[in-house]
């Protein structure tokens, strides 16, 4: 009974395409998460929804789109990928958006060649 | 700022304490968390401190916070081999409206020797 799941795990892919990367909850959550762990383990936040609306929106180039379709999902596409978007993409989860007890998906490590 | 530092590494003897220290920089962050990230897996909340805390304490793990230097620290009693990981600290700094978010420190590897 996982709690934040993601798929793929893993993604090797081409510079220039395009791929998208899929997260689900089952805790009831309202508030889903995008970050990205580069090669240092530095984390950083890419984007918040909280009830399907798009409430963070960090400093992230715009061929990243995310989408919320319902409260449990969010997914994240990627638009002509590039070297530097290699990374590990985590999706986490909360419940409201004050308290930030979050909770994070095992994350999809992204490479381009 | 938003800069969350912390040590990178720290290296400690099965049996004996770990400390892991951090520093943040808002001093109106309400929150202040630990998180636990084993190899090839995703972050795991440890345990968290209200900013209007001292101390708190959750079986092996020790929180102290001191609001005054913007300093956290995590002790781990009697630490053993399964704590080696990375850990990451987190501060909950407001975004845009009334939403927050964690800004996390670099992270430092906690490393078991037996």
């Amino acid at each position: 009974d996982t709690a934040v799941s993601q798929t793929p795990k893993y993604l090797v892919t081409q510079m220039g395409n395009d791929k998208s990367i899929k997260c689900e909850q089952n805790l009831g959550h309202d508030t889903m998460y995008w970050y990205k762990q580069d090669s240092k383990k530095f984390l950083k936040i890419m984007f918040s929804y909280n009830n399907k609306e798009l409430i963070i929106n960090e400093t992230v180039p715009n061929r990243f789109s995310p989408k919320s379709p319902d409260k449990a999902h969010l997914n994240l596409h990627i638009n002509s990928l590039e070297l530097g978007d290699s990374a590990v993409y985590f999706c986490a989860s909360s419940l409201g958006t004050l308290t930030n007890e979050q909770y994070f998906g095992p994350g999809t490590r992204l490479t381009v060649t | 700022g938003e800069d969350v530092e912390q040590s990178l590494f720290l290296s400690v003897r099965e049996g004996d304490s770990s400390v892991i220290n951090c520093t943040y920089t808002d001093s109106s962050s309400t929150y202040l968390y630990w998180y636990k990230q084993e190899p090839g897996a995703g972050l795991q909340l440890l345990t968290y401190i209200f900013s209007n805390m001292d101390m708190k304490q959750d079986q092996r793990l020790t929180v102290l916070l001191n609001k005054k230097d913007k300093h956290l620290s995590l002790r781990i009693a009697d630490t053993q081999t399964g704590d080696s990981a990375i850990y990451f600290c987190a501060e909950s700094l407001r975004s845009s409206g009334s939403a927050r978010q964690l800004t996390f420190g670099s992270g430092t590897q906690l490393t078991v020797l037996p």
